[in-house]
């Protein structure tokens, strides 16, 4: 099995700041990794996804996240945030088994954007 | 990206009554579809898996009597809750993939409050 921990449920930061929302996962097979934003009563939107190749990952919004095998992270970051940027995020893997598609996500982490 | 669409967004029901809440891929053909269920401040944790003209495989502790999945067709499936209790309120998510699945597209979500 597979699990998805998000050591921060809240992050609170100024606007242009920079963020890092952390995200660590456990797997005793390889998996894909997702990040997805969830805007109150909304679904979920992708961010970005890491799937092979470079560990560096940039996604939508100006968001990058880094994959790091040995630390099993996966780090999301951008270098200067919106109050638009405030929202839910999720961290979710997903393991490379094609067999099993669904998605097991991290318990989010609140992004608060102050003016 | 692809299209997701969930109806109702909204559901508000008497205790004891059933739901229905429908997930539709919109322009593709959605050969898996996930029901997930969010409470209030929390992850989406994974209730089923759907696969077209077949039965649902339910997560362990999801009782399959009580929340009916149906997926006939390609492009819809439904979520029946069953004998809806206060308990049973909840956000609930529906994601679609297709072919290889590598990508799956989440509904907005459907929002239902048992009374």
């Amino acid at each position: 099995a597979q699990s998805v921990t998000q050591l921060d449920s809240q992050v609170p930061v100024f606007e242009e700041a920079p963020v890092e929302l952390r995200c660590n996962y456990s797997s005793s097979v390889s998996v894909y990794l997702f990040w997805y934003v969830q805007y109150p009563n909304q679904g979920l939107q992708l961010l970005l996804k890491y799937l092979s190749g470079s560990t560096l990952v940039k996604g939508i919004n100006g968001f990058e996240a880094e994959f790091n095998k040995s630390q099993t992270s996966f780090h999301l970051r951008k270098p200067s945030v919106h109050i638009s940027d405030t929202a839910e995020y999720f961290c979710a893997v997903r393991i490379m088994d094609t067999g099993r598609r669904a998605l097991t996500f991290g318990s989010g982490t609140r992004l608060q954007v102050q003016p | 990206g692809a299209v997701v669409s969930q109806h109702p967004s909204r559901v508000i029901c008497k205790s004891g009554t059933s739901v229905k809440i429908e997930c539709r891929s919109l322009d593709f053909q959605a050969t898996t579809m996930f029901w997930y269920r969010q409470f209030p401040k929390q992850s989406l944790m994974l209730m089923a898996t759907s696969n077209e003209g077949s039965k649902a495989t339910y997560e362990q502790g999801v009782e399959k009597d009580k929340f009916l999945i149906n997926h006939a067709s390609l492009t819809l499936s439904t979520l029946t809750v069953t004998s809806a209790h206060p308990e049973d309120s909840s956000f609930y998510i529906c994601s679609a993939s297709g072919g290889l699945g590598l990508q799956v597209f989440f509904g907005p979500g459907t929002r239902l409050t048992v009374l």
